[in-house]
């Protein structure tokens, strides 16, 4: 079946960058494009961009651009988020999140148990 | 501007049946959504794409007791013989030609 499964929590100080990382398995890692969103400590989902792991082209939320970069692994199926110039407001758990068809690449079929990121000096 | 709204809360009894609502800002009352539902302490799970025509498809588990429809704007969810773990916070999802947007969120509370 499939499976996101992301890296462990991490604590950064302001202005430092952090890198997220999601191990995805059970299907073929190139057919489906993948999303990053994030979630403030008790406030709803924000999408912050997607990656097409197939030929490593992405694309950032505007509100993103210019501080996240989505690369991708394909020899170890894995999808990465780097986040820099992180500020306290960056402090939330951030999920990848993979389509759920190849066809329909921005609806949500499969999320990732999520990253605490902490930001704190 | 691609908008979703929803209510921020709801309650219903065990055992009874709740719809949730998220309406689709003007201009774009022909666009698909997804349902996702976030448990307490939990990430997001897929439930289900909802169609203009109330057509949905549902995802890998979801139970029967899930349901979705439409009428214009507004894309249901129905949930029906509620059960403890049903409470939840649910949250619409759409997207346009390069962005995804969510709804704030509904929070279901099973009395």
């Amino acid at each position: 079946q499939v499976q996101l499964v992301q890296s462990r929590a991490e604590v950064r100080k302001p202005g430092a960058s952090v890198k997220v990382s999601c191990e995805a398995s059970g299907y073929t890692f190139t057919g489906y494009y993948m999303h990053w969103v994030r979630q403030a400590p008790g406030q709803g989902l924000e999408w912050m961009g997607w990656i097409n792991p197939s030929g490593g082209g992405s694309k950032p939320a505007q509100k993103f651009q210019g501080r996240v970069t989505m690369t991708r692994d394909t020899s170890i199926n894995t999808a990465y988020m780097e986040l820099s110039g992180l500020t306290s407001d960056d402090t939330a758990v951030y999920y990848c999140a993979r389509a759920e068809s190849p066809a329909v690449i921005f609806l949500f079929g499969w999320w990732g148990q999520g990253t605490l990121v902490t930001v704190s000096s | 501007q691609l908008v979703l709204t929803q209510s921020p809360s709801a309650s219903a009894s065990l055992g009874a049946s709740v719809k949730l609502t998220c309406t689709l800002s003007s201009g774009h009352s022909t666009y698909s959504i997804a349902w996702h539902q976030q448990q307490p302490e939990k990430g997001p799970r897929y439930l289900m794409k909802l169609n203009i025509d109330g057509a949905h498809s549902k995802g890998d588990g979801i139970p029967d007791r899930f349901s979705g429809s439409s009428s214009g704007a507004e894309r249901y969810l129905t949930i029906s013989s509620l059960q403890s773990d049903d409470e939840a916070v649910y949250y619409c999802q759409t997207w346009g030609t390069a962005s995804v947007v969510f709804g704030g969120g509904t929070k279901l509370t099973v009395l």
